[in-house]
């Protein structure tokens, strides 16, 4: 079983819809983070979480929001998608040290 | 602010030839780096991980280095091969945690 699990895969939506991206962790890690890929601009950082506690905004957080239910699970919600939030939507994982990162196999939102 | 730069941004070789890719990070206070592969449309693999204190990590036929003072990483692929068609990406942190990626080196490999 992969170590970064991430539901749905792939998912379309309209605007002005709320929708939540769940990730989910096996490797007993305190770090998760959300990034979000678009063609050119490469990996970006939405927000990160140092442990249960812990919530920090990354560099594009505007119209994003997050939950950490449990160290294991880390999850995204855009409460009123637009069509720029189309991307690829990657969850990560790392501990303190020595800070290795892993990804989930990511999350194809389109927003129409 | 770390800016991270890959260059280029594609590179295409026959099979057989050693691949050169290559990162610069501005800001030389890292906690360390780490090189991943990308395949279209998927998640990203973690190859290799180097700490702040190493000079260069080894796995079969990669070799990354890693020097500091001049906010440089190499990746090296000896002898590649049509699956090592991919993207890939160098990220770097400092010692609080958040990762700045660079944009990438597409590769491909030619029969």
């Amino acid at each position: 079983d992969a170590d970064v699990t991430q539901t749905p895969r792939n998912r379309i939506t309209k605007t002005g819809k709320r929708i939540m991206l769940e990730c989910s962790q096996t490797k007993g890690h305190d770090r998760m983070y959300w990034y979000r890929q678009d063609p050119g601009l490469g990996l970006r950082l939405i927000y990160y979480s140092f442990d249960v506690k812990d919530i920090n905004k990354g560099e594009i957080s505007d119209g994003y929001s997050v939950s950490r239910q449990a160290q294991a699970k880390f999850s995204l919600s855009l409460e009123s998608a637009i069509p720029n939030q189309t991307a690829l939507y990657f969850c990560a994982t790392s501990d303190f040290s020595p800070g290795e990162q892993f990804f989930g196999p990511g999350t194809r939102l389109t927003v129409l | 602010k770390q800016e991270v730069t890959q260059i280029p941004a594609a590179l295409s070789v026959p099979e057989g030839e050693n691949l050169v890719l290559n990162c610069s990070f501005t800001d030389s206070a890292i906690y360390n780096l780490q090189w991943f592969r990308q395949d279209p449309g998927k998640g990203l693999t973690s190859l290799l991980l180097i700490q702040s204190s190493q000079r260069e990590q080894t796995s079969g036929r990669l070799n990354a280095s890693l020097d500091k003072s001049s906010g440089r990483s190499t990746l090296y692929i000896a002898a590649s091969q049509p699956g090592d068609s991919a993207t890939y990406l160098c990220a770097v942190t400092a010692n609080w945690g958040k990762f700045q990626f660079g944009a990438g080196t597409q590769v491909v490999v030619t029969p």
